[in-house]
Parts: C-alpha cells; structure tokens; sequence
C-alpha cells in the first residue's frame, strides 16, 4: 500500500539559509500534520491543514511556514536556520479530521551546521 | 490538553504477552485514548485507539478502565519488532480542526529472547 512520501530524507544546510520539506500524502487522505522530533525529544507537532486550509497550529517558529497545495501535499519552508532547529521532521496524513488515525512518513533528517 | 503518565521503561521476554499501563486521570468525556508507537528510526505509527469500550485489532488490545482514568495496550505475544516506544494520547475530538497528536515520554519497551 502507498505510504507518506517526505523528501528530502536528509538535508544539511548552513546557519542563517533556508530549507524546504516536502510531504505527500497517502492517496486520497485530504489532511497534513507536520512533527518536529529533535534529538532524544519527542515528537512535537507544529502545524496541519484540512483540505488545503491551515487547521491547528502547535509550537512553529515563525521562521516557519507551511501550506498544502491543490493536490494535498505539503511543504514545510524554514527560513534563517538555527542550529537548534536540527531535527527529524515528520509528516503525517489522514482521511478526514478529528479522530482519524495518522499515518506517518519515514521523516527528512535536517542537520544544521 | 488533559495528561498521560507512562513507566519510562519495560522489558518483555519474546513470545510473552506484554500489558502497558496509562493514566490519564484528568480525562474529559469527548477524549480518545490513541495508542502510537515508533520503532527505532522510523515515524510513528498508530496502533489502536477506544472511547469506553475495550479495543482489539490484528495488532493489539486496549483496555480500557470503566471510569476512564487509565488504559491498558496489551500486545498478546511481543516479539523483537515489538521493540519500541510506545505512547499513550489522549486525542480531544473537535470537528473543526485536524486534531493534533500530543506526544508525551512515552514507554520504552524492551523484547528480549
């Protein structure tokens, strides 16, 4: 069965540049979550959207932002990069909101140096 | 967002049947218990979730207490891909948003032979 697509995997980039994740979600799932996982942390959510509008917002630095486009998927942009920011980020999808399971990608490993 | 507490670590011998405990005594009557697990450099993934009733899928069992203050993820028979961290979310249900998954330490299950 298709899976969450996230690209790149791995992502390194220099202090004060930018970066952009992508997401693609399962087919036909219409909602995008995107996770922050920093090193021996937990998985901390930053932002969704249902049907290419933004849904919640959790903990995402303004340096961030994020949209969901015509086709459902999603990109993440970070701009002027922290070394704080080094990170898994995850993206998930499901059908629906509310109580609907999440599928997770295999996550885009950002390394800032 | 009403908590979860979790034992930090557990150990299982393979082929054994393991019970992870949660308590969540601060539960609100719209709150789901979601269970999420996430093996070792991968993305989360759902395992199973319930509002009263006990659960069960292909991958497990949840119990859940008759006055929701604690559940319990039963695995019937853990194996070494049982390996993971495991984590108890409590999944507040609003039509309105993409409902967000709050992450917390979560149990570190370790299966050996």
């Amino acid at each position: 069965a298709a899976g969450v697509i996230q690209s790149p995997r791995h992502l390194i980039k220099e202090k004060r540049e930018t970066a952009t994740l992508k997401c693609y979600p399962i087919p036909r799932h219409d909602t995008v979550y995107w996770y922050q996982q920093g090193p021996g942390q937990d998985p901390q959510f930053l932002i969704s959207f249902y049907e290419k509008m933004q849904s919640d917002k959790g903990s995402i630095p303004d340096r961030f932002s994020a949209q969901q486009f015509s086709d459902y998927h999603s990109e993440l942009n970070m701009s002027s990069l922290e070394l704080g920011d080094s990170a898994l980020y995850f993206c998930a999808s499901s059908l629906g909101r509310g109580n609907s399971e999440q599928y997770f990608g295999p996550g885009t490993r950002l390394t800032v140096t | 967002d009403a908590k979860t507490t979790q034992p930090n670590s557990m150990e299982s011998n393979e082929e054994e049947p393991v019970h992870l405990p949660c308590n969540h005594s601060t539960i609100s009557g719209t709150d789901y218990i979601h269970w999420y697990r996430q093996l070792p450099s991968q993305g989360p993934e759902y395992v199973i979730h319930g509002l009263t009733s006990n659960v069960n899928n292909r991958m497990a069992s949840l119990a859940i207490a008759e006055d929701r203050k604690s559940s319990t993820l039963i695995l019937h028979r853990a194996t070494l891909r049982d390996a993971a961290v495991y984590y108890c979310i409590l999944r507040a249900i609003n039509t309105g948003t993409a409902s967000k998954l709050t992450f917390g330490t979560g149990t570190r299950l370790q299966v050996t032979l």
